[in-house]
């Protein structure tokens, strides 16, 4: 158990459609990443948030988007839903330091939501 | 950012000691090497991380060369719930964190 939930752990969506998924840290840290996760690929890196705004992202246009709110917990919505945006998306807590939001690098994650886009 | 390279799968038996190890020629000099594990449709757990020299924890040892182009993450004595998908990071951990996660090495431990 890292401590990390997320919501919904199963989702379908149809192509056009928006689709939102949340994400609670574990206790005590302040910066979420998010992950999308293809059938037999490693995980591919979309955004992180640190102190409620974005400060590294990935190659995702941009209609993948995100938020953290005050209690550092994170959305990540997607819109315009594409058939191969179908995936299982990871959501990790970490704890960063400074102004700039360095971190060590370990990474809890939780289970993800498993979308499915039709 | 330093691309890593691995072996695609690996087979070992309960009781072996298995190492892996990751190649990542172009690491630069504030980069971290980090490994996670993961199980079928669940998050990647970390394992271990290290600068360089040795590092040993409850599960795992993390072996670096001095020139830090390639790592190797030993297992002892591993079981079949070691089964798993093991991925090698390598990443500056700065502001702008951004973690490429690499195909990984799919493990499979036979009784």
């Amino acid at each position: 158990e890292t401590g990390v939930t997320q919501s919904p752990t199963h989702l379908i969506k149809t192509r056009g459609q928006q689709v939102t998924l949340r994400c609670s840290s574990q206790s005590g840290h302040n910066t979420v990443s998010w992950y999308q996760q293809a059938l037999g690929q490693g995980p591919q890196f979309i955004f992180q948030y640190y102190r409620e705004e974005e400060n590294g992202r990935g190659n995702f246009p941009p209609r993948f988007s995100g938020l953290q709110f005050p209690n550092y917990s994170s959305e990540l919505n997607v819109n315009a839903l594409e058939l191969d945006d179908s995936a299982l998306y990871l959501c990790a807590s970490s704890l960063a330091g400074g102004s700039t939001g360095a971190n060590t690098g370990e990474l809890f994650f939780g289970e993800g939501s498993r979308l499915t886009v039709l | 950012l330093a691309k890593t390279t691995q072996p695609i799968s690996m087979d070992s038996y309960e009781g072996q000691e298995v190492n892996i190890t990751c190649s990542h020629n172009n690491i630069a000099t504030n980069d971290y090497i980090t490994w996670y594990q993961q199980f079928p449709s669940q998050g990647p757990r970390f394992i271990i991380q290290g600068y360089k020299t040795k590092v040993t924890n409850e599960v795992a040892s993390l072996f670096i060369p001095a020139d830090r182009k390639s790592s190797t993450l030993s297992l002892p004595r591993v079981s079949l719930s070691d089964t798993a998908v093991y991925y090698c990071l390598v990443a500056t951990y700065s502001s702008a964190s951004k973690i490429i996660f690499g195909s990984g090495t799919r493990l499979s431990i036979r009784p």
